[in-house]
C-alpha cells in the first residue's frame, strides 16, 4: 500500500537550518507530485510547498519562500525538505503528501514534528 | 491572496445531517477538496474535486460547489465523524486551506 514516512524533526535554534526526509513506498513517485504541509500545535493546514512529478515545477508558500528548498530523488523515492533561517512560526508537525497536479491530496505521511525554539 | 472561510465549530445531532461550508469569492469556478483530520491523526482525504468519493470512504459523505460556497454534508452522522475537517483548492500555483471546521456529533 502507499506510504510515506517523514524523518528529521526535531529541535533547532532561531536562524538554523534542517533538513526533513520523505519515504515514498508502495506507488511509483514519477507518476506523482509531492508536497510539504504544515500545522502548528493547535492550528489548522498550511501548505508549503510543492514539486511535480519530474522535478521540472516547484510552488512555494510565501511564508517560506526564499528560505525553503523542495527536492526530490525519483531513483531512492524520496522526497526532501532543506529549511534555512528558521523561525518560531515555523514549528509546525510537516507532513509529506502525495497529490497530482491542481487535483487533490490523495495520501498523507504521519508527520514529524519540527520545533524551533532557543 | 484567495481565502477559504469555514465556521468554526459545527454541532449535529446523532444519526442526523451535518452540512460544512466553505466559502470563497466564485469558488464554483474550481475544484475543491475536503480533509477529515481526528486528534493525533494526519488528514485524509473524504472528497475530491468537488464531489468525489475516494474508496473507503462512506456514501454518507458527499460535496457540492456553486456559486460561492462548497458544501461537505455528512448524512446519518456517526460518533467517529466528529473531527475537524478543511476545505482546500489550488489558486494559480499554491495551494489554499479553509481555517478548518470543528465538527461535534452530539
Amino acid at each position: 500500500q502507499v506510504q510515506l514516512v517523514e524523518s528529521g524533526g526535531g529541535v533547532v535554534q532561531p536562524g538554523g537550518s534542517l533538513r526533513l526526509s520523505c519515504a515514498a513506498s508502495g506507488f511509483n513517485p514519477r507518476s506523482y507530485g509531492l508536497h510539504w504541509v504544515r500545522q502548528a500545535p493547535g492550528k489548522g493546514l498550511e501548505w508549503v510547498a510543492f514539486l511535480n512529478y519530474d522535478g521540472s515545477n516547484k510552488y512555494y508558500a510565501d511564508s517560506v519562500k526564499g528560505r525553503f528548498t523542495i527536492s526530490r530523488d525519483n531513483s531512492k523515492k524520496m522526497l526532501y525538505l532543506q529549511m534555512n533561517s528558521l523561525r518560531a512560526e515555523d514549528t509546525a508537525v510537516y507532513y509529506c503528501v502525495r497529490g497530482y497536479t491542481y487535483s487533490c491530496f490523495d495520501h498523507w505521511g504521519q508527520g514529524t514534528l519540527v520545533t524551533v525554539s532557543s | 491572496s484567495y481565502e477559504l472561510t469555514q465556521p468554526l465549530s459545527v454541532s449535529v445531532a446523532l444519526g442526523q445531517t451535518a452540512r460544512i461550508t466553505c466559502g470563497a469569492n466564485n469558488i464554483g469556478n474550481k475544484n475543491v477538496h475536503w480533509y477529515q483530520q481526528k486528534p493525533g491523526q494526519a488528514p485524509v482525504l473524504v472528497i475530491c474535486r468537488d464531489s468525489n468519493r475516494p474508496s473507503g470512504i462512506p456514501e454518507r459523505f458527499s460535496g457540492s460547489n456553486s456559486g460561492n460556497t462548497a458544501t461537505l454534508t455528512i448524512s446519518r452522522a456517526q460518533a467517529g465523524d466528529d473531527a475537524d475537517y478543511y476545505c482546500q483548492v489550488w489558486d494559480s500555483n499554491t495551494v489554499v486551506f479553509g481555517g478548518g471546521t470543528k465538527l461535534t456529533v452530539l
